[in-house]
């Protein structure tokens, strides 16, 4: 089964400033998909970026970018030029594959961002 | 309008009550997901479905049953519910040989 771990609870960073959000997976599989999702306060989940692991290429999406190690099983999040409205929690999901049972998500813990005014 | 919409969108109820969340979609997606969110825990797979005949478990079925009335709605319920059952649920779509999943907003449940 597949795991996917975020270790930090919480972080913090100032407006304006970048910041990175770690998470690490476990999987055998050799092709798979890697998100991050957003929630705000008001509880959607809202989907940053996604990574599709025989992309050897980072995604990016406008202010967020990804560090994609597939070797070392690593998915950072850079946020840069934090806003105010980055503030929420982040999930790091993993999904094996877009048929059958494959297509379920796991998520990590989830990661609570503040950006300080 | 939502493409995927949840109601309620908050339901406080009584220990041993029978509850039902329903889930719709517009998106014409044939794949529907059912997790369950708890702080510090992520979400997790309760149930999911490939199409109206393809009903599976996921990771924390117990005490819960799904029914998938047709490919647009999937009801989540629990036959008698718990208050360890208190936590955010939402559904998610996805369609075949796509990816993201999308989700609804979720219904926030809590057990007295």
């Amino acid at each position: 089964a597949q795991t996917v771990t975020q270790s930090q609870p919480e972080m913090s960073v100032q407006e304006a400033e970048t910041v990175t959000l770690s998470c690490t997976y476990d999987t055998s599989e050799s092709n798979y998909y890697l998100f991050w999702y957003k929630q705000p306060p008001s509880r959607q989940m809202i989907l940053v970026i996604r990574q599709e692991a025989y992309k050897q290429q980072n995604a990016t999406e406008n202010r967020f970018s990804v560090n994609f190690q597939k070797a070392a099983k690593s998915f950072s999040l850079k946020i840069s030029d934090s806003q105010l409205g980055d503030t929420a929690m982040y999930f790091c999901a993993f999904m094996s594959g877009i048929t059958g049972a494959n297509s379920k998500l796991t998520f990590g813990k989830g990661i609570t961002l503040s950006v300080r005014p | 309008d939502a493409d995927v919409t949840q109601t309620p969108r908050n339901r406080i109820t009584k220990t041993g009550k029978r509850i039902m969340l329903e889930c719709s979609q517009t998106k014409g997606h044939d794949r529907m997901y059912w997790y369950r969110q708890d702080p510090g825990l992520g979400l997790r797979l309760i149930y999911y479905s490939f199409d109206v005949k393809d009903i599976n478990k996921g990771e924390i079925s117990d005490g819960y049953s799904v029914s998938r009335q047709a490919q647009a709605k999937f009801s989540l319920s629990l036959e008698s519910a718990i208050p360890n059952q208190t936590a955010l649920y939402f559904c998610a779509t996805l369609n075949r040989g796509s990816s993201p999943q999308h989700f609804g907003d979720g219904t926030r449940l809590s057990i007295l």
